[in-house]
């Protein structure tokens, strides 16, 4: 139990497009989910906290209107990269919070690796 | 505020060694401390969390808030252990996981 997928796994767009990114947690509600955004073998950026039914918190320097975030369901947040540049291909990662427990255990999506040229 | 912290980068010991990756961590009150583990190509999950006191794979991570340490330890590396570990911390009344850089763990055979 607790699977958390992501759509696309890969995506290639040009520059000045939109992307969107689907974070779904597959046997488990969610009201929280978060998204990151991870380079080349280093850490964890977190970006945001997704939270159904309210807007979303985001990390000091991450642009809102760059990155958008919808949780429209117990199930499901999207991430929107808007008018995409070279500098936000990266591998962005979401991970979901179980509705059932009340713990701070995060449980990750595979990931989506965003290339913008 | 909070923060985790991983000195090292990179580990690199001999199959049958014994394996330390340190975590240390900030944080005024009572946290949550996790491992997770990320093996190449897959996706981050969860080893351990100190109030499960469990072993898993073999590691295991004992709390220590006199040194605000968490240190994971495994007696006998294997080569499977090959992986990038992070170590996070949770606050309470904090939705969000804070983790470290990460250390990348190799066993060469």
């Amino acid at each position: 139990g607790a699977v958390v997928s992501q759509h696309p796994s890969r995506v290639i767009c040009k520059s000045g497009t939109s992307v969107k990114i689907e974070c779904r947690s597959l046997d488990f509600q969610a009201t929280t989910m978060f998204w990151y955004r991870q380079f080349p073998k280093q850490s964890l950026m977190l970006m945001a906290t997704s939270n159904e039914g309210s807007k979303a918190t985001y990390e000091q320097g991450v642009e809102k209107d760059k990155f958008l975030i919808n949780h429209a369901s117990l199930t499901l947040s999207t991430l929107t990269v808007t008018s995409a540049h070279p500098e936000d291909s990266s591998f962005y990662i979401c991970s979901a919070r179980r509705n059932d427990r009340f713990d701070y255990e995060q449980y990750f999506g595979p990931g989506t690796r965003l290339t913008v040229t | 505020a909070q923060r985790v912290t991983q000195p090292e980068k990179l580990l690199s010991v001999f199959k049958g060694a014994p394996v330390e990756l340190k975590c240390n961590y900030s944080y005024s009150g009572s946290p949550e401390l996790f491992w997770y583990v990320q093996y190449s190509r897959q996706r981050l999950q969860l080893l351990l969390r100190h109030i499960s006191r469990e072993s898993i794979k073999g590691f295991t991570a004992d709390l220590n808030k006199g040194e605000t340490s968490f240190h994971l330890k495994k007696p006998f590396a294997q080569e499977e252990d090959s992986a990038m570990y992070y170590c996070a911390l949770a606050g309470a009344g904090f939705q969000k996981l804070v983790f470290g850089t990460g250390t990348r763990l190799l066993v060469s055979p």
